[in-house]
């Protein structure tokens, strides 16, 4: 039992070029969810899912998008990096009324 | 040994009781901590900071306790609406946060 997997765990991309950030969880969750951790502020909600094939927006969804093909995977793709999109991401999953488990987090830095 | 370690609870708790938490962490050089409380299908809402001299926030105190690595928190007078799952938090170098697997309060009438 791994809990949640992030993927990779550090990147440096250029401004412009994509990529795609993965989230397993092996824990049969229905809940998953993106944040980005910046300096000085809390966790801020990208996008969430509630189960498989289901996506939803949180409090800061530009410039990114999602989707959840498998119950286990959470997939975050940024279609055009732009340095403001520097951060660390932090995926999380749960079931309903229990906490959220938290991955190790993706240090991704955009130049 | 995982780096931030909560005990998982559950706490029950009657109301008006008093409540701590502790929370231990492996990494001496951190700075910054903090407790999150959250429910699965809300996001993490900071709670409070810990510094080093202990804050307070109302019914809130949390306390950092350097030479045994563990961090602190106390509810006093526990309301139903504390129920809620406690996070710890350690902010590592680079303002990495590295998350406890939470502690979960019920609070009874």
């Amino acid at each position: 039992n791994a809990g949640v997997t992030q993927t990779p765990k550090f990147r440096v991309l250029k401004t412009g070029q994509s990529m795609t950030l993965l989230c397993a969880q092996d824990m049969n969750h229905e809940y998953m969810y993106w944040y980005r951790q910046d300096p000085g502020m809390g966790l801020r909600l990208i996008h969430y899912s509630v189960g498989e094939g289901t996506t939803a927006k949180g409090e800061v969804p530009d410039g990114y998008n999602v989707s959840r093909l498998k119950k286990q995977n959470f997939l975050l793709g940024l279609e055009s990096a732009a340095p403001s999109q520097t951060s660390v991401y932090f995926c999380a999953s749960c079931n309903s009324n229990q906490p959220q488990h938290f991955g190790d987090g993706t240090r991704l830095s955009i130049l | 040994r995982k780096e931030v370690e909560q005990d998982p609870g559950p706490f029950n708790v009657p109301e008006g009781a008093t409540v701590a938490f502790n929370c231990t962490y492996s990494n001496s050089a951190s700075q910054s901590f903090f407790w999150y409380r959250q429910d699965c299908r809300k996001e993490p809402k900071l709670l409070m900071s810990v510094y080093s001299s202990g804050n307070e926030d109302g019914r809130f105190t949390a306390q950092l306790n350097r030479a045994s690595q563990y961090i602190s928190l106390l509810i006093r007078d526990s309301k139903l609406s504390d129920s809620a799952t406690y996070l710890c938090v350690d902010m590592e170098y680079g303002n990495k946060l590295v998350f406890g697997a939470g502690t979960i309060l019920r609070v009874k009438s």
